[in-house]
């Protein structure tokens, strides 16, 4: 099945540092990736789809100054949470389509635990 | 998209088939209802999705209305690795396959 590498699988950084997070996919080329965080008991939110060439699309209420998203290649995408505070501390989750169509199930990394102190 | 209903927790018991409703009422007709799931601090797993007809795979079975309004997944045999919280969505073919969590079904399968 396909796969998607996320890395580091767990991070804890000092506030103010920046931190990047790697996403992967092994097996197919991914036109489309998107992001998203969880927050401890709560479901998953989606930040931002990024399509390979282009900017990323955010969604509403995410600083994209904040979160800078760069999907160079189709089997690469990284998330940077600049100058990250302890109010970013989250489970960061990436996910990898080969289309980004509808018709086409999306394939998730096992996601990033970031902790600011 | 279609916004989603499920029942916030079920237990199943082990061996036993899972049955997992969603209620998507403003279900459109290009939109798909997929589901997935996410057993703790892992990241989510896609099970299966459909449009009309109905769909097997070898995880799970989706059964979806004629009116489209509702659907159910089936887990044929529960096992205790089925614990985990299962999130249906709909998918409209204008949003490059976007997925909007909702709180999903928490399902405790026990022995």
């Amino acid at each position: 099945g396909a796969v998607v590498s996320q890395h580091p699988s767990r991070v804890i950084c000092k506030s103010g540092t920046s931190v990047k997070i790697e996403c992967r996919s092994l097996d197919f080329q991914a036109t489309t990736m998107f992001w998203y965080r969880q927050f401890p008991k709560q479901s998953l939110m989606l930040m931002a789809t990024s399509n390979e060439g282009s900017k990323a699309t955010y969604e509403q209420g995410v600083e994209k100054d904040k979160f800078l998203i760069n999907h160079a290649s189709l089997t690469l995408s990284t998330l940077t949470v600049t100058s990250a505070h302890p109010e970013d501390s989250s489970f960061y989750i990436c996910s990898a389509s080969q289309y980004g169509i509808a018709n086409q199930p999306q394939h998730f990394g096992d996601g990033t635990r970031l902790s600011i102190l | 998209d279609a916004k989603t209903t499920q029942p916030t927790s079920m237990d199943c018991a082990e061996g036993r088939a899972a049955n997992l409703p969603c209620n998507h009422s403003t279900i459109s007709g290009n939109e798909y209802v997929y589901w997935y799931r996410q057993i703790h601090s892992q990241g989510p797993q896609y099970i299966i999705h459909g449009l009309k007809n109905n769909e097997t795979n070898e995880m799970a079975s989706l059964i979806i209305t004629e009116d489209r309004k509702s659907s159910t997944l089936i887990l044929p045999h529960a096992t205790l690795r089925d614990t985990a919280v299962y999130y249906c969505i709909v998918v409209g073919s204008d949003s490059w396959g976007k997925l909007q969590f909702g709180a999903g079904t928490q399902v405790v399968v026990t022995p």
